[in-house]
């Protein structure tokens, strides 16, 4: 099994335009995650989603939307990219809720907007 | 709400020598916690997860967790470091979405550094 994949590793962004962060993970895994992480903070849960066609906000959902067609697949958007989203970006899955439940994380996407 | 501290942010080390990762947590009800671990340019990786069973906890590659809820700790350790453990690692505290869903809550990280 792959796990949870990611793509691209990198980008760089001119401030104003647009790309979509791909998510795939081959565990069939209902809920799924998208965290930023800035430089000496953890982890912020921008949205998740705990099945196909549903999708809600986390902490810091501004300037980002996302999708969930299918149960492999959770991309990220961003529309007007600003040096603010400047991160890396990580996409995480599970298999059902509760808190005993282990997330797994893709290698990450680095994003730099200028 | 649940929140998670991590004392230090940054802890270096010989090789060979015991390594002490401090954590704090705050939680309103018996949390689970998590430590994972990230190399450099890599995602995440569980090395232990406490939920209430044991409260000394056993992960991979040596390290090992125990939860004290006198003093609301779980203070990472592992006897003696390796180069390759060199990473940043985080503490992590299991709350709760509305709706009911898993959330987990990050501490900022501690780096350690191993040296020769």
């Amino acid at each position: 099994n792959a796990g949870v994949t990611q793509t691209p590793k990198f980008r760089i962004l001119k401030i104003g335009q647009s790309m979509t962060l791909q998510c795939t993970q081959d565990m069939n895994h209902n809920y799924m995650y998208w965290y930023r992480q800035d430089p000496g903070m953890g982890l912020k849960l921008i949205y998740y989603s705990v099945g196909a066609g549903i999708t809600d906000k986390g902490e810091v959902p501004n300037g980002y939307n996302v999708s969930r067609s299918t149960t492999e697949d959770f991309p990220l958007r961003l529309e007007l990219a600003a040096p603010s989203q400047t991160s890396v970006y990580f996409c995480a899955s599970s298999r059902i809720a509760g808190e005993t439940n282990e997330q797994f994380f893709g290698p990450g996407t680095r994003l730099t907007v200028l | 709400a649940q929140s998670v501290t991590q004392l230090d942010s940054h802890v270096s080390v010989s090789e060979g020598t015991p390594v002490l990762l401090r954590c704090n947590y705050s939680s309103s009800y018996s949390p689970s916690l998590f430590w994972y671990v990230q190399h450099p340019n890599k995602g995440l990786q569980l090395l232990l997860k406490y939920t209430s069973a044991a409260t000394l906890v056993k992960g991979i590659n040596g390290f090992e967790a125990e939860f004290k809820k006198s003093e609301t700790s779980f203070h990472l350790t592992k006897p003696s470091a390796h180069m390759s453990d060199a990473a940043e690692y985080f503490c992590v505290v299991s709350g709760v979405l509305s709706g009911g869903y898993n959330k987990l809550i990050f501490g900022a990280g501690t780096r350690l550094a191993v040296h020769p």
